[in-house]
């Protein structure tokens, strides 16, 4: 089977830089993704790892250590916008992702 | 313009009953989903169809039938309809390259299922 773990909640002040850490435990291996979900909304791709090393898109830096089985999401210059559900996300066997249980972001001024 | 649509949006039901979501995607994927996400937002796969062919099917009750009459449309029958049912159901596409899923997967805006 497969699992990921990734914390259930994080706090944070705008201007912050949070991080957001995510385990995981999987029979393949195909990258780690990313996934931003607002309330009421729809989750929304932010980054991929296949490779093991950080990857960069504007505010939003994912890093991916496979031999760890490790990544995390780092998120700077931390806006009020910002506050909404990460996911991490696996691809055991090339078909379909498997989400972790999320993490809340709760940004405040 | 919208990537994936799925309706109804919004759908309030009673116990029993059976409904019918549809999905539709523009995107000219081959790989379409679909995904359930409870109360505590966790995402779980259901379904997924590779060019109108079932690849995953998840331990769903078989309460739940997915049909894909062409590569562009997924839809999700559920017969019978139990209070447990109620979710936000998502849709989602993505292409699949090399025998393996792309990892940028496109959700539909969810259809809230509420079953009283």
């Amino acid at each position: 089977g497969q699992s990921l773990e990734q914390p259930s909640e994080v706090t944070a002040v705008e201007g912050a830089i949070v991080q957001i850490n995510c385990t995981y435990q999987t029979s393949g291996f195909y990258g780690l993704s990313w996934y931003q979900q607002h309330d009421g909304g729809a989750p929304t791709f932010l980054s991929y790892n296949a490779l093991d090393g950080l990857e960069e898109t504007g505010r939003f830096s994912s890093f991916l250590s496979r031999s760890d089985s490790y990544g995390y999401l780092l998120l700077q210059e931390l806006q009020m916008k910002d506050s909404a559900s990460y996911f991490c996300a696996v691809s055991p066997a090339g078909t379909a992702l498997i989400f972790g249980k999320g993490t809340t972001l709760s940004v405040s001024s | 313009d919208t990537a994936v649509s799925q309706t109804p949006k919004y759908l309030v039901t009673q116990m029993g009953n059976d409904k019918s979501i549809k999905c539709e995607q523009n995107l000219g994927h081959d790989t379409m989903y679909w995904y359930k996400q409870d109360s505590k937002k966790f995402l779980k796969i259901m379904f997924s169809y590779n060019n109108k062919e079932l690849i995953i099917n998840e331990t769903v009750p078989n309460r739940f039938s997915p049909k894909s009459p062409d590569k562009a449309h997924l839809n999700l029958h559920i017969n019978s309809l139990e209070l447990g049912d109620s979710a936000v159901y998502f849709c989602a596409s993505s292409r699949m390259v090399g025998g393996a899923t792309r990892n940028t997967i496109y959700f539909g805006e969810g259809s809230w299922l509420t079953v009283v």
